[in-house]
């Protein structure tokens, strides 16, 4: 069993660009969410994705959107960079009354 | 909305026994759980805390009073390698959004 994975592990990228990362769960999990961490700061709740659904969404604007296919996997989109996107981008996927296991992170820069 | 409040920084000896608490508020509220996070690493799952009581895996153990909305993490024969940050992190709502700590950060010197 791999567990979460995630790509790219690094990312570097200008204000204004639109940028897509990339999830696929454990295996037997069918519910995926992202987190942006900022540096010395706990995961903040970003969206979840349940049959291809997102299902919640914490406080974050609409530049950031993502997907869930049919095999479980998912995609975060940030469109129009800003400076403050910097962060570790993290992905969790869990099923129906267990913990949420996390992928190793995507780190995007904005420069 | 939610909240939760864990010490910023706790520093134990190597060998020793130490427990970081952690209080919250929030409605809706299924489970609690703890995360390990190293520097530059993601976080890794410990615990997972759904009933009142103690949960014990290996040399770490996690407690839940759902009627004092307190839970702790108790970390055994601390070892060199468990100075990281701890994450508490709450499960609440239809669909358990997961809302987390500010982190622990633990020292253990020798």
């Amino acid at each position: 069993d791999a567990g979460v994975t995630q790509s790219p592990t690094h990312l570097i990228k200008t204000r204004g660009q639109q940028v897509t990362l990339r999830c696929s769960p454990k295996s037997g999990h069918d519910t995926v969410s992202w987190y942006q961490q900022a540096l010395g700061q706990g995961p903040q709740f970003i969206f979840q994705y349940y049959e291809e659904e997102e299902r919640q969404r914490g406080n974050f604007p609409d530049r950031f959107s993502g997907h869930q296919f049919p095999n479980y996997s998912s995609e975060l989109n940030v469109n129009a960079l800003l400076l403050g996107d910097s962060a570790l981008y993290l992905c969790a996927s869990s099923s129906t009354g267990e913990g949420q296991f996390f992928g190793p992170g995507t780190r995007l820069t904005v420069l | 909305g939610q909240s939760l409040e864990q010490p910023s920084e706790v520093t134990a000896v190597e060998g020793a026994i130490v427990q970081i608490n952690c209080t919250y508020q929030t409605s809706g509220f299924y489970g609690l759980s703890w995360y390990q996070q190293h520097d530059g690493g993601a976080p890794t799952f410990l615990s997972y805390n759904a009933l009142d009581g103690l949960e014990e895996t290996g040399r770490f153990s996690s407690f839940l009073s759902r009627s004092d909305s307190y839970g702790y993490l108790l970390l055994q024969e601390l070892q060199m390698k468990d100075s990281a940050s701890y994450f508490c992190a709450v499960y609440s709502g239809g669909y358990q959004k997961v809302t987390f700590g500010t982190g622990t950060k633990l020292q253990v010197i020798p």
